[in-house]
């Protein structure tokens, strides 16, 4: 079983509408979770992050935890053409010799169609 | 401007020898990291440091080495071990590891592409 997982897609939604993303974690105890953007050929860049359960809002994103269920997602508004990439999940390790670091999904192609 | 520069941006290998990707922060993070991404995938953990003069295996270490005899350098070499290297690389940096989730947040170069000739 993979430690973080995301359907790889591609997700396609048009322009206008609301884009969501899914991730699930195998370790119960990961305390921190990151979604980052990639565009083809470039690096990840940092979009969201959540420690508690519940939602967070950044602008047209929302980052939702559920740690019962060890569920992750993020939610975007108003999709654009430009946040056409790759959406990359990542966890924290929360103890033992891999304590803090990052296990990332496979991620997840969005596509958004004008 | 503050950041983490990466070169070459692609990189071609023959085989059996050795090649050694750049990596230099002046961002001052102590923590400093090297994935591997092939095309579809995630990124995985090749090895990490969290200090000077230390660094740990990370998930897929085998065929590789790393340094890091300066906080702001933390170079990768691939071996002629590493039977299937061609792969896109990426360093990452942050403030340091396993603290406050603040300081878990990653910073990354923009890349080396590496292929096998």
């Amino acid at each position: 079983q993979k430690e973080v997982e995301q359907n790889s897609g591609p997700l396609s939604v048009p322009e206008g509408a609301i884009a969501s993303l899914n991730c699930t974690y195998s370790d119960r105890g990961s305390q921190s979770f990151f979604w980052y953007r990639q565009y083809s050929g470039k690096s990840p860049e940092l979009i969201m992050f959540i420690y508690s359960n519940g939602d967070k809002e950044d602008g047209r994103f929302t980052a939702q935890l559920n740690k019962a269920s060890q569920y992750v997602s993020l939610l975007i508004r108003d999709s654009q053409p430009s946040d056409s990439a790759t959406y990359l999940c990542a966890v924290t390790h929360a103890g033992g010799t891999s304590y803090g670091k990052l296990t990332f999904g496979q991620g997840t192609i969005l596509t958004v169609h004008p | 401007d503050g950041g983490i520069t990466q070169s070459p941006k692609y990189l071609f290998r023959k085989e059996g020898q050795n090649v050694t990707l750049s990596c230099e922060q002046n961002l001052n993070h102590d923590a400093m990291y090297w994935y591997r991404q092939d095309p579809g995938q995630g990124l995985r953990l090749i090895y990490y440091s969290q200090i000077v003069n230390d660094f740990q295996k990370g998930d897929i270490a085998e065929g590789y080495s790393v340094s890091r005899e300066k906080k702001e350098s933390f170079p990768l070499t691939v071996t002629s071990a590493q039977k299937n290297p061609t792969a896109f690389y990426l360093c990452a940096s942050s403030i340091r590891q396993g603290g406050l989730s603040t300081n878990e947040k990653l910073f990354f170069g923009s890349g080396t592409q590496l292929s096998v000739l």
